[in-house]
């Protein structure tokens, strides 16, 4: 069974634009959950939809934001840039039972930098 | 809220030698905790996971071992080789998101 993969695997922006990266889950998994990776913050968890819909959200701002496809996968939007949005971001898919029954498993991940 | 603490942050070892990683957190309300390796720009590979029904967890090389009611886990590595040089983190699992620690780097010279 093929894992998660995500696209594109790096990404160069400049502040101020706006960028989309994308995640397909497993087969079969109808959640997928974002994450943020910075060496100063770590892994943070961004949000999860499940069915087309966002079922849990972590803390951050409106500039963020995601969504779900009738096939599950799942697509995240960054607007208006800012140097402190450069990480890596993983997605993780499951089976959608909810937390904390579900198991997630993690693509490659995409690295974002903004110059 | 839940917080992840790893200790330490970095750790360089020859090969051969056995360690242990180490992972602390707050909030022993939990349903299970996962130890993740991570290689260089890479995603996440999950180790092992321990139910929090249970002590510990073995894969080959790897055990790790959970005390919930002191809200600790710990990863024992044996025989260490330069192919286990990775960051390595711990999340656990309530019924939020996963929480992350923020890893250990391990080295592991030749």
């Amino acid at each position: 069974k093929a894992g998660v993969t995500q696209t594109p695997r790096y990404l160069i922006k400049t502040r101020g634009q706006q960028v989309t990266l994308s995640c397909s889950p497993i087969s079969g998994h109808r959640s997928v959950s974002w994450y943020q990776q910075t060496p100063g913050q770590g892994l943070q968890f961004l949000f999860e939809y499940f069915s087309e819909t966002q079922r849990n959200k972590g803390n951050f701002p409106g500039r963020f934001s995601g969504r779900q496809f009738s096939n599950s996968r799942s697509e995240m939007n960054v607007s208006t840039l800012e140097l402190g949005d450069s990480a890596l971001y993983l997605c993780a898919s499951s089976l959608g039972q909810g937390f904390p029954t579900d198991t997630q498993y993690f693509g490659p991940g995409t690295r974002l930098t903004v110059l | 809220k839940q917080e992840v603490t790893q200790i330490p942050a970095a750790l360089s070892v020859p090969e051969g030698e056995n360690l242990v990683l180490n992972c602390s957190f707050t909030d022993s309300a939990i349903y299970n905790l996962q130890w993740f390796r991570q290689d260089p720009g890479k995603g996440l590979t999950s180790l092992l996971l321990i139910q929090s029904s249970q002590r510990e967890q073995t894969s080959g090389r790897l055990n790790a071992s959970l005390d919930k009611s002191s809200g600790r886990s710990t990863l024992y590595i044996a025989a260490s080789q330069p192919g286990d040089s990775a960051t390595y983190l711990c999340a656990v699992q309530g019924n939020t998101p996963l929480v992350f620690g923020k890893g250990t780097r391990l080295s592991v010279i030749a």
